[in-house]
């Protein structure tokens, strides 16, 4: 059974930092793809940053760019989501997926129950 | 960016009836769209995905249609379990985009 484990999430203040973390078992992580996606109180999903199965290849939303960097550890089964210059905006529940195969254009398939990051002025 | 316009907002129907969900995106994504179902307190769910696929365990009452920039997910019989927030998604172009979501209620 896939699983996918968020932790990380946090009360923090404006320009701070944060490090989530996404571990993952019941498949054989090396081999696929993995993606962030965040979700504002009472908004709709946004797309966060992707990286593929080898983790050479990396995609950022634009709101993100410059300020979050997304990895993976493939010898430990986990995605990390770090989080810099953190702002208001940023408060959200933040999602770990899991993409259909190695490239991280895929569909998401399976999903996390999510770890709520605050960001408070 | 690719914009991905969801519509109605909000759909009140019955269960047993027919539900038609439309996702219109702002320039072509070819057939690279993907719908979610999201409940209350849940993650998502992927339920259709490449337009017209369904995604493993997905029932038979949910379908995908549409290529291009028109798409429409159609549930053909509502069951109580069916009510909650869609989503779709393109994974056409990046970044990667999803609609601001249809929510299906009971009427």
């Amino acid at each position: 059974e896939v699983q996918l484990l968020e932790s990380g999430g946090v009360l923090v203040q404006t320009g701070e930092s944060l490090r989530l973390s996404c571990a993952a078992s019941g498949f054989t992580f090396r081999n696929y793809a993995m993606t962030w996606v965040r979700q504002a109180p009472g908004k709709g999903m946004e797309w966060v940053s992707g990286i593929n199965n080898r983790g050479d290849s990396i995609y950022y939303a634009d709101s993100v760019k410059g300020r979050f960097t997304i990895s993976r550890d493939n010898s430990k089964n986990t995605l990390y989501l770090q989080m810099n210059s953190l702002r208001a905006e940023d408060t959200a529940l933040y999602y770990c997926a899991k993409n259909f195969a190695d490239l991280p254009h895929q569909p998401f398939d399976y999903w996390g129950q999510g770890t709520r990051v605050t960001v408070s002025s | 960016e690719i914009v991905l316009t969801q519509s109605p907002a909000t759909l009140s129907l019955s269960p047993g009836e027919r539900a038609t969900l439309s996702c219109r995106a702002s320039q072509s994504v070819s057939s690279n769209l993907a719908w979610y179902q999201q409940k209350p307190g849940q993650a998502p769910r992927l339920l259709i995905y490449d337009a017209s696929n369904r995604a493993t365990g997905i029932p038979a009452r949910f379908s995908g249609s549409g290529s291009g920039t028109d798409f429409t997910l159609t549930i053909s019989s509502l069951e109580p379990e069916d009510f909650a927030v869609y989503y779709c998604q393109q994974r056409y172009k990046w970044p990667l985009t999803f609609g601001g979501g249809t929510k299906v209620e009971i009427k």
